[in-house]
C-alpha cells in the first residue's frame, strides 16, 4: 500500500521569506499523480498544486514550486515571499494511475507566518 | 455556486446514536469519497463510490456504511455513534479525468459524547 509522510508536524517562516515543506512517499507504481492542499482554518481544502509522475518538469503555481525528484520519491513544496494568507495545514497527497485513484495524505504540517 | 455540498456542518451525539452525513455534488463527477480528519493523522479514506450504484470500503469503513444514492449523492451513515468516532468528516468528488484532483466539501465536525 502507498504511504506518504511529511516529517515536520510544524514549520514557521518570516513574511516575505521563503520555505520548504516536506514529503516523502512510497510506491511501485511507475505512474502517479501528487498533490499539495492547503487547509486554512475555515477547514476548506484547497488544491495548491499538482505533479504528473511521468513529467520531469516541477510544476509551479505563482509563488507555489515543487521539487519532485522521482527516484528518490520526494516531493517538497516551495513558497516564495511567504504571505499572512499563506498560514493553514498544508497536506501532500499521493493519487494511483487508475481506478477511483483514492487518494493517501501525508499528516500535514501547520505553517506559521511571522509578520 | 458549483462544488461539494455538506450537511450539518456541526454535530454532537451521545453514544449508540445513529445520524446520517448528507453529501451533494452539482459536478456531475462519477467518484465520489468521504474521509474523516483527526490530528496527527492526515485525512484516511472511509469509503469510496467510483460510479453511481458502486461502493468500496478505505482504509478505515469500521462502524460506517455509505449509500450513493444516485450520481450526485453520497451518505455515510454512523448507525451506533462511538467516541472514536469523533472527527472531522469530509466529502469530495472527483472528475474522471486525474489532472484535477478532488473538490471538497466544507466538513462536518463531529463530537460523541
Amino acid at each position: 500500500a502507498q504511504t506518504v509522510t511529511q516529517s515536520q508536524p510544524e514549520m514557521s517562516v518570516q513574511e516575505a521569506e521563503t520555505v520548504t515543506l516536506s514529503c516523502t512517499y512510497d510506491t511501485s507504481e511507475s505512474d502517479y499523480y501528487l498533490f499539495w492542499y492547503k487547509q486554512p482554518p475555515s477547514r476548506q481544502m484547497i488544491l495548491v498544486i499538482r505533479q504528473e509522475a511521468y513529467k520531469q518538469q516541477n510544476a509551479t503555481e505563482n509563488r507555489f514550486s515543487v521539487n519532485f525528484q522521482k527516484a528518490a520519491k520526494s516531493f517538497s513544496l516551495k513558497i516564495s515571499d511567504s504571505q499572512l494568507g499563506d498560514a493553514a495545514m498544508y497536506f501532500c497527497a499521493y493519487g494511483g494511475p487508475q481506478g477511483a485513484q483514492k487518494l493517501v495524505f501525508g499528516q500535514g504540517t501547520r505553517l506559521t507566518i511571522n509578520p | 455556486n458549483a462544488g461539494v455540498t455538506q450537511t450539518p456542518k456541526f454535530q454532537v451525539l451521545k453514544t449508540g446514536q445513529s445520524m446520517t452525513l448528507q453529501c451533494a455534488q452539482d459536478m456531475n463527477h462519477n467518484s465520489m469519497y468521504w474521509y474523516r480528519q483527526d490530528p496527527g493523522m492526515g485525512l484516511r479514506l472511509i469509503y469510496y463510490s467510483a460510479s453511481e450504484g458502486t461502493t468500496d470500503k478505505g482504509e478505515v469503513p469500521n462502524g460506517y456504511n455509505v449509500s450513493r444514492l444516485n450520481k450526485r449523492e453520497f451518505s455515510l451513515r454512523l448507525e451506533s455513534a462511538a467516541p472514536s468516532q469523533t472527527s472531522v468528516y469530509f466529502c469530495a468528488s472527483r472528475r474522471d479525468s486525474p489532472n484535477y484532483g478532488y473538490t471538497f466539501g466544507s466538513g462536518t465536525r463531529l463530537t460523541v459524547v
